[in-house]
């Protein structure tokens, strides 16, 4: 199947300062791709569809301010969280949509865990 | 709006037991079904999924059907493995709209040799 990767796999950052993360298609193009949060032992939840060459679409309580979403070209979507606080700190998981002779799927990527200290 | 609900964890079986996770699910039309696996630090891994009614999908010994009248797509697998403990969780998606998927909360699976 196609693959997502993310980067960094894990960041510890202090209180204040802005880190990003990057999601891409390895194998085909992405005109959508989705940043979704995960705390401990819960569900994902998404904060914001990602399209390429427009601004993301956030969903309802999420600070499109404090997470900066950009989707630079087809293949890569980035997520930085500015001025990070210890609430910050969760799991973060990129998906992106793959659309290819009649395949409409949703890949995931492996995760990026953030420590916000 | 659309929402997924699924048991309550932690499930903990001993080897080769059989599994069900239950997961029922509200939605306007026809979505999509799936089952998401997450293993320790990682993240989702498609399990299967069923894209209407009756289908069944199946994928390394787990199944799940797609129930219309039910409202559900539950999670069975007959013999499970130490390997296959890990967070389950069930989700759907609209095939019109956005193409969000909603996922339930997640059921923990140990299995004990």
């Amino acid at each position: 199947g196609a693959v997502v990767s993310q980067h960094p796999s894990r960041v510890i950052c202090k209180s204040g300062t802005s880190v990003k993360i990057e999601c891409r298609s390895l194998d085909f193009q992405a005109t959508t791709m989705f940043w979704y949060r995960q705390f401990p032992k819960q569900s994902l939840m998404l904060m914001a569809t990602s399209n390429e060459g427009s601004k993301a679409t956030y969903e309802q309580g999420v600070e499109k301010d404090k997470f900066l979403i950009n989707h630079a070209s087809l293949t890569l979507s980035t997520l930085t969280v500015t001025s990070a606080h210890p609430e910050d700190s969760s799991f973060y998981i990129c998906s992106a949509r793959f659309r290819a002779g009649g395949h409409n799927e949703q890949f995931f990527g492996p995760g990026t865990r953030l420590t916000v200290l | 709006g659309d929402s997924v609900t699924q048991m309550e964890g932690p499930v903990t079986l001993s080897e080769e037991a059989f599994l069900t996770i239950n997961c029922t699910y509200t939605a306007t039309g026809y979505p999509s079904l799936f089952w998401y696996v997450q293993y320790p630090g990682e993240g989702l891994q498609l399990l299967l999924k069923a894209t209407k009614a009756d289908d069944k999908g199946s994928n390394k010994g787990f199944e799940a059907t797609y129930r219309k009248e039910t409202t559900s797509f539950h999670l069975e697998k007959g013999s499970v493995q130490v390997s296959d403990s890990a967070v389950y969780f069930c989700a759907l998606r609209r095939n019109t709209g956005g193409f969000k998927t909603i996922f339930g909360a997640g059921t923990r699976l140990f299995v004990k040799a």
